[in-house]
């Protein structure tokens, strides 16, 4: 168990609709990062934020927008979504922006678009 | 930009050593990683490099060359649990973002 919880593990949807994944990091950790992953494709970093605020910017459409709240856990949202969508979206947690440790990986939000 | 290589699969018997390589052509590279990921499951952290040299864990060893741009995954005594993809997971300057290559599929066989 990483200590990095994701919710919810699986998300059937429909084309054009919106949904919310919610990440909670690791007790201590400050960094919170996105990450999707599809069939065809390795892990696509998205975004990451570090104590509320955005630190960096991968590969993230402008359908896609994320936030970190004051008690650090983290919500991606995914707008007008497309069957181009279905993937494995997993949030993962570090203790600083900068540090030398591991990110470690919640188990993932499975989203299906049908 | 990046770019990160690494073989797309590989099988090993039960038992024996596998080497898993990975390539990396970046700028401002500051360090390595290797994760090992079942298949639908999140990936865990399983070694990092940022000098020269080799990271002995247990089973798992990592090393690393910045000259060459060059790092491979050394799994001793396998068993059939290791099957699994393997990341390579490069970082770039004094951030903690990670650019992954496409994983190796590894395949233990009895």
């Amino acid at each position: 168990d990483s200590g990095v919880t994701q919710t919810p593990k699986h998300l059937i949807t429909a084309t054009g609709q919106r949904v919310t994944l919610r990440c909670s990091p690791r007790s201590g950790d400050l960094s919170v990062y996105w990450y999707q992953q599809s069939l065809d494709q390795g892990l696509q970093f998205l975004i990451q934020y570090y104590n509320g605020e955005e630190r960096a910017k991968g590969n993230i459409l402008e359908r896609f927008s994320a936030q970190q709240f004051p008690d650090l856990h983290s919500e991606l949202n995914l707008s007008s979504l497309e069957l181009g969508d279905s993937a494995l979206y997993f949030c993962a947690s570090s203790l600083g922006g900068v540090s030398n440790q591991p990110q470690h990986f919640g188990d993932g939000t499975r989203l299906s678009i049908l | 930009g990046q770019n990160i290589d690494q073989p797309t699969e590989m099988t090993a018997t039960e038992g024996a050593i596998v080497q898993i390589n990975c390539t990396y052509q970046t700028s401002g590279f500051n360090g390595l990683f290797w994760y090992q990921q079942h298949a639908g499951e999140a990936p865990t952290f399983l070694s990092y490099n940022v000098l020269d040299g080799l990271e002995e864990k247990g089973r798992f060893s990592s090393f690393l060359s910045r000259s060459k741009g060059y790092s491979y995954l050394l799994l001793k005594e396998l068993q059939m649990k290791d099957s699994a993809s393997y990341l390579c997971a490069v970082r770039r300057n004094a951030g903690n973002m990670l650019t992954f290559g496409g994983g190796t599929r590894l395949m233990v066989k009895p």
